[in-house]
């Protein structure tokens, strides 16, 4: 079975910073992989899909890289909307979320 | 606009069942892919299990913690997807969304995605 991992598992960022999180799959999933936001309460949020293809809507800022087994979601320059956390999702067999990373306020 | 509005979710004993519901509106809803996917309080997202469009053949697939207890239907004619839940144990205690799955060409391969999701309804498992 695919396992998928994230790093770190929790950041302190201020408004403004460039904050990167990284996924990791257990094999290759070439670029299937997708990447949501979920905010306290709500939904979780499509943000990038096919590793890198930004989803309708979602800012510019958010930018999605990697193939085989190591993803990059990138926020470039921190919004106050951004503090949430963050899910990678691997699309390549039956769906698995990575156990996610909560970007709070330093 | 897309909607997709759960409902069904409560207090129930272990070992019981409940049968959630999620109503979808404003997008072709008999071609579509779903999902359920939850979260347990304070933890991340678990995808339940889906249900292919009948074009694709219907059928499901389930996570192992809940195959041969849960089990995924739609109807079709009146938008609606359903998980009956039996056997149920407090570890199915969380949210459970439905979420509609979009896919995408590029390169000659199918990126499949969570694109729509409902707000969720909450299931707890408590004696």
């Amino acid at each position: 079975d695919i396992q998928m991992t994230q790093s770190p598992s929790s950041l302190s960022a201020s408004v403004g910073d460039r904050v990167t999180i990284t996924c990791r799959a257990s094999q290759s999933i070439s670029s299937f992989l997708n990447w949501y936001q979920q905010k306290p309460g709500k939904a979780p949020n499509l943000l990038i899909y096919a590793a890198s293809s930004l989803q309708s809507g979602v800012p510019s800022r958010f930018s999605g890289s990697g193939s085989g087994t190591d993803f990059t979601l990138t926020i470039s320059s921190l919004q106050p909307e951004d503090f949430a956390t963050y899910y990678c999702q691997q699309s390549y067999r039956t769906p698995l979320f990575g156990p996610g990373t909560k970007v709070d306020i330093k | 606009e897309v909607h997709l509005a759960e409902s069904g979710g409560g207090l129930v004993k272990p070992g019981g069942s409940l049968r959630l519901s999620c109503a979808a509106s404003g997008f072709g809803f008999s071609g579509t892919w779903m999902s359920w996917v939850r979260q347990a309080p304070g933890k991340g997202l678990e995808w339940v299990g889906r249900i292919k469009s009948k074009t694709d053949g219907g059928t499901t697939d389930y996570a192992a913690p809940v195959k041969g207890r849960f089990t995924i239907s739609r109807d079709d004619s009146k938008d609606t997807l359903y998980l009956q839940m039996n056997s149920l144990k407090t570890e199915d205690t969380a949210v459970y969304y439905c979420t509609a799955e979009s896919a995408k060409s590029i390169a000659s391969s199918w990126y499949v995605y969570f694109n729509y999701w409902g707000q969720g309804t909450l299931v707890t498992v408590s004696s």
